[in-house]
Protein backbone atom coordinates (compact mmCIF):
# COMPACT_ATOMS: atom_id res chain seq x y z
CA UNK A 1 0.00 0.00 0.00
CA UNK A 2 1.80 3.04 -1.37
CA UNK A 3 -0.77 5.57 -0.05
CA UNK A 4 -0.77 8.91 -2.22
CA UNK A 5 2.54 9.22 -4.63
CA UNK A 6 3.40 12.63 -6.15
CA UNK A 7 5.72 12.75 -9.34
CA UNK A 8 8.54 14.73 -9.79
CA UNK A 9 9.95 15.79 -6.37
CA UNK A 10 11.47 18.73 -7.84
CA UNK A 11 10.97 20.86 -11.09
CA UNK A 12 12.54 23.85 -12.67
CA UNK A 13 10.55 25.30 -15.84
CA UNK A 14 11.08 28.40 -17.67
CA UNK A 15 7.89 31.02 -17.82
CA UNK A 16 5.72 29.54 -20.74
CA UNK A 17 6.00 25.72 -20.56
CA UNK A 18 3.55 23.27 -19.83
CA UNK A 19 3.67 20.80 -17.47
CA UNK A 20 1.68 17.98 -15.68
CA UNK A 21 2.07 16.80 -12.13
CA UNK A 22 1.56 13.35 -11.81
CA UNK A 23 -0.70 12.36 -8.38
CA UNK A 24 -2.19 8.56 -7.90
CA UNK A 25 -3.93 6.96 -4.85
CA UNK A 26 -3.78 2.58 -3.77
CA UNK A 27 -6.63 3.47 -1.25
CA UNK A 28 -9.82 3.42 -3.71
CA UNK A 29 -10.07 6.96 -2.24
CA UNK A 30 -13.45 9.36 -4.06
CA UNK A 31 -11.58 12.09 -3.42
CA UNK A 32 -9.07 13.86 -4.45
CA UNK A 33 -7.51 17.26 -4.14
CA UNK A 34 -4.62 19.45 -4.90
CA UNK A 35 -3.01 22.39 -2.60
CA UNK A 36 0.04 24.35 -3.11
CA UNK A 37 2.24 25.86 -0.46
CA UNK A 38 3.00 29.38 -0.31
CA UNK A 39 5.03 30.69 3.05
CA UNK A 40 2.55 32.62 5.02
CA UNK A 41 -0.30 31.68 3.50
CA UNK A 42 -0.88 27.78 4.34
CA UNK A 43 -2.43 25.40 2.28
CA UNK A 44 -4.40 26.75 -0.63
CA UNK A 45 -6.87 24.58 -2.64
CA UNK A 46 -6.62 24.25 -6.68
CA UNK A 47 -8.81 21.40 -7.63
CA UNK A 48 -10.45 18.63 -6.17
CA UNK A 49 -12.65 15.69 -7.49
CA UNK A 50 -15.52 13.76 -5.35
CA UNK A 51 -14.84 11.00 -8.18
CA UNK A 52 -14.11 9.88 -11.49
CA UNK A 53 -15.04 12.36 -14.07
CA UNK A 54 -15.62 14.80 -11.54
CA UNK A 55 -13.67 18.03 -10.82
CA UNK A 56 -14.29 21.43 -9.69
CA UNK A 57 -12.35 24.66 -8.73
CA UNK A 58 -11.32 25.64 -5.72
CA UNK A 59 -9.50 28.93 -3.96
CA UNK A 60 -6.99 29.64 -6.58
CA UNK A 61 -7.79 27.44 -9.74
CA UNK A 62 -7.03 29.92 -12.08
CA UNK A 63 -3.61 28.85 -14.43
CA UNK A 64 -4.05 25.22 -13.54
CA UNK A 65 -6.20 22.28 -15.25
CA UNK A 66 -7.30 19.11 -13.99
CA UNK A 67 -9.10 15.62 -14.81
CA UNK A 68 -10.26 12.45 -13.45
CA UNK A 69 -10.28 10.09 -15.65
CA UNK A 70 -9.89 6.69 -13.24
CA UNK A 71 -10.41 6.47 -9.34
CA UNK A 72 -6.51 6.22 -8.82
CA UNK A 73 -5.35 9.20 -10.69
CA UNK A 74 -5.38 12.82 -10.73
CA UNK A 75 -3.18 14.76 -12.83
CA UNK A 76 -2.21 18.43 -12.70
CA UNK A 77 -1.75 20.22 -15.56
CA UNK A 78 0.21 23.79 -15.74
CA UNK A 79 -0.46 25.04 -19.79
CA UNK A 80 2.19 28.16 -19.59
CA UNK A 81 3.92 28.73 -16.16
CA UNK A 82 4.20 31.46 -14.74
CA UNK A 83 7.02 32.72 -11.68
CA UNK A 84 3.78 33.47 -9.51
CA UNK A 85 3.64 29.30 -9.49
CA UNK A 86 6.30 28.75 -7.84
CA UNK A 87 5.00 26.60 -4.95
CA UNK A 88 5.55 23.16 -3.04
CA UNK A 89 2.11 21.24 -4.37
CA UNK A 90 0.70 18.98 -2.33
CA UNK A 91 -2.09 15.89 -3.62
CA UNK A 92 -4.49 14.51 -0.88
CA UNK A 93 -7.40 12.25 -1.17
CA UNK A 94 -9.87 11.18 1.14
CA UNK A 95 -12.80 8.30 1.47
CA UNK A 96 -14.65 11.26 0.41
CA UNK A 97 -15.15 14.98 1.29
CA UNK A 98 -17.81 16.60 3.84
CA UNK A 99 -18.55 13.11 5.69
CA UNK A 100 -17.04 11.63 8.64
CA UNK A 101 -14.21 9.45 6.63
CA UNK A 102 -12.87 12.60 5.30
CA UNK A 103 -9.25 12.20 6.06
CA UNK A 104 -6.81 13.23 3.94
CA UNK A 105 -3.86 11.68 3.36
CA UNK A 106 -1.05 13.72 1.93
CA UNK A 107 1.59 12.89 -0.46
CA UNK A 108 5.46 13.71 -0.34
CA UNK A 109 4.75 17.42 -2.15
CA UNK A 110 6.50 18.29 -5.82
CA UNK A 111 8.82 21.75 -5.39
CA UNK A 112 8.64 23.75 -8.67
CA UNK A 113 10.25 26.40 -9.27
CA UNK A 114 9.26 29.10 -12.82
CA UNK A 115 12.13 30.91 -13.49
CA UNK B 1 -16.04 30.98 1.96
CA UNK B 2 -14.89 29.66 4.94
CA UNK B 3 -11.75 31.41 6.78
CA UNK B 4 -9.79 29.70 9.20
CA UNK B 5 -7.55 32.14 11.62
CA UNK B 6 -4.57 30.69 13.11
CA UNK B 7 -3.19 33.53 15.34
CA UNK B 8 0.25 32.87 16.47
CA UNK B 9 2.56 32.36 12.98
CA UNK B 10 5.54 31.00 15.66
CA UNK B 11 5.81 29.74 18.93
CA UNK B 12 9.05 29.10 20.87
CA UNK B 13 8.32 26.19 24.05
CA UNK B 14 10.98 24.98 26.18
CA UNK B 15 11.20 21.41 26.47
CA UNK B 16 8.95 19.64 28.88
CA UNK B 17 6.63 22.71 29.12
CA UNK B 18 2.91 23.09 28.27
CA UNK B 19 1.77 24.47 24.52
CA UNK B 20 -1.23 25.50 23.38
CA UNK B 21 -1.73 26.65 19.97
CA UNK B 22 -4.73 28.82 18.61
CA UNK B 23 -7.25 27.67 15.66
CA UNK B 24 -10.35 29.87 14.92
CA UNK B 25 -12.66 29.23 12.11
CA UNK B 26 -15.31 31.58 11.07
CA UNK B 27 -18.61 29.24 10.05
CA UNK B 28 -21.26 29.19 12.44
CA UNK B 29 -22.44 25.96 10.11
CA UNK B 30 -21.34 21.84 10.84
CA UNK B 31 -18.19 21.47 10.33
CA UNK B 32 -15.27 19.25 11.06
CA UNK B 33 -12.16 20.12 12.49
CA UNK B 34 -9.13 18.92 11.77
CA UNK B 35 -5.07 19.51 13.17
CA UNK B 36 -2.61 18.45 11.04
CA UNK B 37 1.62 18.14 11.52
CA UNK B 38 4.06 18.66 9.00
CA UNK B 39 7.54 17.89 9.64
CA UNK B 40 10.28 19.42 7.47
CA UNK B 41 10.24 18.84 3.80
CA UNK B 42 7.78 16.20 4.27
CA UNK B 43 3.66 15.63 3.48
CA UNK B 44 1.22 16.61 6.21
CA UNK B 45 -0.13 13.60 8.86
CA UNK B 46 -3.37 14.19 11.01
CA UNK B 47 -2.83 14.75 14.42
CA UNK B 48 -6.48 15.05 15.67
CA UNK B 49 -9.93 15.58 14.43
CA UNK B 50 -13.61 16.67 16.03
CA UNK B 51 -16.44 14.84 13.75
CA UNK B 52 -18.87 14.51 16.92
CA UNK B 53 -19.74 14.19 20.34
CA UNK B 54 -17.32 14.95 23.06
CA UNK B 55 -15.56 18.09 22.75
CA UNK B 56 -12.30 17.20 24.17
CA UNK B 57 -10.37 15.32 21.02
CA UNK B 58 -7.51 13.55 22.20
CA UNK B 59 -4.88 12.79 19.08
CA UNK B 60 -1.35 10.93 18.66
CA UNK B 61 1.77 12.39 20.02
CA UNK B 62 -0.12 13.02 23.80
CA UNK B 63 -1.97 15.89 21.60
CA UNK B 64 -5.22 16.97 22.20
CA UNK B 65 -7.38 19.76 21.25
CA UNK B 66 -11.32 21.01 22.46
CA UNK B 67 -14.09 22.70 20.32
CA UNK B 68 -15.49 25.27 21.23
CA UNK B 69 -18.90 25.81 18.86
CA UNK B 70 -19.96 29.27 20.96
CA UNK B 71 -16.70 30.74 20.15
CA UNK B 72 -15.65 28.50 17.14
CA UNK B 73 -12.32 27.80 17.88
CA UNK B 74 -10.28 24.90 17.95
CA UNK B 75 -7.37 24.89 20.56
CA UNK B 76 -4.73 22.30 20.44
CA UNK B 77 -2.82 21.50 23.32
CA UNK B 78 -0.17 19.49 24.61
CA UNK B 79 0.93 19.05 28.30
CA UNK B 80 4.59 18.50 27.71
CA UNK B 81 6.25 19.21 24.35
CA UNK B 82 9.08 17.06 23.09
CA UNK B 83 11.94 18.22 20.89
CA UNK B 84 10.58 16.09 18.33
CA UNK B 85 7.24 18.39 18.56
CA UNK B 86 9.01 20.86 16.36
CA UNK B 87 7.30 21.30 13.18
CA UNK B 88 4.53 23.14 11.46
CA UNK B 89 1.18 22.61 12.66
CA UNK B 90 -1.82 23.60 10.07
CA UNK B 91 -5.66 23.98 11.68
CA UNK B 92 -8.09 22.66 9.14
CA UNK B 93 -12.21 23.19 8.48
CA UNK B 94 -14.25 20.37 6.33
CA UNK B 95 -17.42 21.99 4.90
CA UNK B 96 -19.33 20.61 2.18
CA UNK B 97 -16.76 18.87 -0.80
CA UNK B 98 -13.73 21.82 0.17
CA UNK B 99 -10.93 21.62 3.15
CA UNK B 100 -9.62 25.17 4.12
CA UNK B 101 -6.52 25.20 6.10
CA UNK B 102 -4.91 27.76 8.57
CA UNK B 103 -1.47 29.45 7.75
CA UNK B 104 0.09 27.41 9.86
CA UNK B 105 1.95 27.84 13.28
CA UNK B 106 5.86 26.77 13.23
CA UNK B 107 6.57 25.11 16.86
CA UNK B 108 9.98 25.38 17.80
CA UNK B 109 11.39 23.51 21.15
CA UNK B 110 13.91 24.44 23.07
CA UNK B 111 16.27 22.22 24.62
Amino acid sequence: NAGVTQTPKFQVLKTGQSMTLQCAQDMNHEYMSWYRQDPGMGLRLIHYSVGAGITDQGEVPNGYNVSRSTTEDFPLRLLSAAPSQTSVYFCASSYSGGSAYNEQFFGPGTRLTVL
Amino acid sequence: AQSVTQLDSQVPVFEEAPVELRCNYSSSVSVYLFWYVQYPNQGLQLLLKYLSGSTLVKGINGFEAEFNKSQTSFHLRKPSVHISDTAEYFCAVNTGNQFYFGTGTSLTVIP
